[in-house]
């Protein structure tokens, strides 16, 4: 098993654009999530989903959506890019259920905005 | 609001010698706290849980929940130990299956030869 796959690897966009990043779990995970980290901070949490739901939303502005397909994979959506949102976009994808649950990290997705 | 704070952006130690880093944290409930660790060209990666109270790598963590801290520690450091740390926490019963992750913002341990 390759792990969880992100693609694009690298992406360059403008201000105002839009962009949508890709995720595929680990085979047999049902949960994904995805996290922000800018350039010398931690990942920051943006959205939870399992069985194609939202199940967690961290402080992130509408802009930012996702949505989880019937085979697990996701997509993250950003729109009306700022300069602030260039960042490593993480996924990870972990099993669901009581107990604890280890979140296993994608390479990332580098997003820089022009 | 739950918070980790990482003091250190950077530790540098001398092969042999003892690590500490350091990790503070907030949180109104029972947090669980985790140490995160990216070696370089390499993804995050799960080092150890507070709950498993386990040693990985020779890496310990103890949490003091008077003094709300989660320090790493390891007494003799491997130049294989060079990486970025990461404290993390998620708070305990956000719903099953639900790990939402805090994460502090790094530090960077540098082990000399």
């Amino acid at each position: 098993d390759a792990g969880v796959t992100q693609s694009p690897t690298h992406l360059i966009k403008t201000r105002g654009q839009q962009v949508t990043l890709r995720c595929s779990p680990i085979s047999g995970h049902k949960s994904v999530s995805w996290y922000q980290q800018v350039l010398g901070q931690g990942p920051q949490f943006i959205f939870q989903y399992y069985e194609k739901e939202e199940r967690g939303r961290g402080n992130f502005p509408d802009r930012f959506s996702a949505r989880q397909f019937p085979n697990y994979s996701s997509e993250l959506n950003v729109n009306a890019l700022l300069l602030g949102d260039s960042a490593l976009y993480l996924c990870a994808s972990s099993l669901w259920g009581q107990g604890f649950n280890e979140q296993f990290f994608g390479p990332g997705t580098r997003l820089t905005v022009l | 609001a739950q918070r980790v704070t990482q003091p250190e952006k950077l530790l540098s130690v001398f092969k042999g010698a003892p690590v500490e880093l350091k990790c503070n944290y907030s949180y109104s409930g029972s947090p669980e706290l985790f140490w995160y660790v990216q070696y370089s060209r390499q993804r995050l990666q799960l080092l150890l849980r507070h709950i498993s109270r386990e040693s990985i790598k020779g890496f310990t963590a103890d949490l003091n929940k008077g003094e709300t801290s989660f320090h790493l520690k390891k007494p003799f450091a491997q130049e294989e130990d060079s990486a970025m740390y990461y404290c993390a926490l998620s708070g305990l019963g956000s719903g099953a299956g639900s790990y939402q992750l805090t994460f502090g913002k790094g530090t960077k341990l540098s082990v000399i030869p």
